[in-house]
């Protein structure tokens, strides 16, 4: 059964603190997403990386970067946590070629609130 | 870059159909996909298409245009589960060649008895 797991469910962090979100996926696949998801906004696309230590800026990357270096684990890092960035994270994987196209996974999530 | 458009919310009553609109404008389309979300949960794949037409599931169908940048989902003979969120996503060809999937903001779903 394929798996996308998220380190950690509910977090609550101050501001200013560095944050770790960590995402963990057992399908060997070679693309992973980080999204946030806010009321009204829907989800966002953050980063992804499409390779081990290989990565791209999505729609919202400022605040965050991300480390991708094995292929199972891809970390969303908040430098700097700021009350904006209270939110749902989702992280998702998929595999490089998917022919049917509709192979993208996604872990529980993650609620962060700073305060 | 891309744009998604479909409506916030609606409702229909239970046994009824329902069609969730989305439109699109992207720099590069590789396939437009349906998912459902239920509060609290995350997304679940529902549907996929990349070429026009109408795609079948059971109670669930999904149609593109792609000349028009349209696509709807479809649901038939609702049930009271169906309540949820359904997002719109489109897998988007960059310059780079990666193709990640974008989402629109989602139609939240309530069906009444």
């Amino acid at each position: 059964d394929v798996k996308v797991t998220q380190s950690s469910r509910y977090l609550v962090k101050r501001t200013g603190e560095k944050v770790f979100l960590e995402c963990v996926q057992d399908m060997d696949h070679e693309n992973m997403f980080w999204y946030r998801q806010d009321p009204g906004l829907g989800l966002r696309l953050i980063y992804f990386s499409y390779d081990v230590k290989m990565k791209e800026k999505g729609d919202i990357p400022e605040g965050y970067s991300v480390s991708r270096e094995k292929k199972e684990r891809f970390s969303l890092i908040l430098e700097s946590a700021s009350t904006n960035q209270t939110s749902m994270y989702l992280c998702a994987s998929r595999p490089a070629t998917d022919s049917s196209g509709n192979t993208i996974y996604f872990g529980e999530g993650s609620w962060l609130t700073v305060v | 870059g891309q744009n998604i458009d479909q409506p916030t919310e609606m409702t229909a009553t239970e046994g009824a159909i329902v069609q969730i609109n989305c439109t699109y404008q992207t720099s590069g389309f590789n396939g437009l996909f349906w998912y459902q979300q239920h509060a609290g949960e995350a997304p679940t794949f529902l549907s996929y298409n990349v070429l026009d037409g109408l795609e079948e599931k059971g109670r669930f169908s999904s149609f593109l245009s792609r000349s028009k940048g349209y696509s709807y989902l479809l649901l038939k003979e609702l049930q009271m589960k169906d309540s949820a969120s359904y997002l719109c996503a489109v897998r988007e060809l960059l310059v780079t060649g990666n193709t990640p999937l974008v989402f629109g903001k989602g139609t939240r779903l309530s069906v009444i008895a």
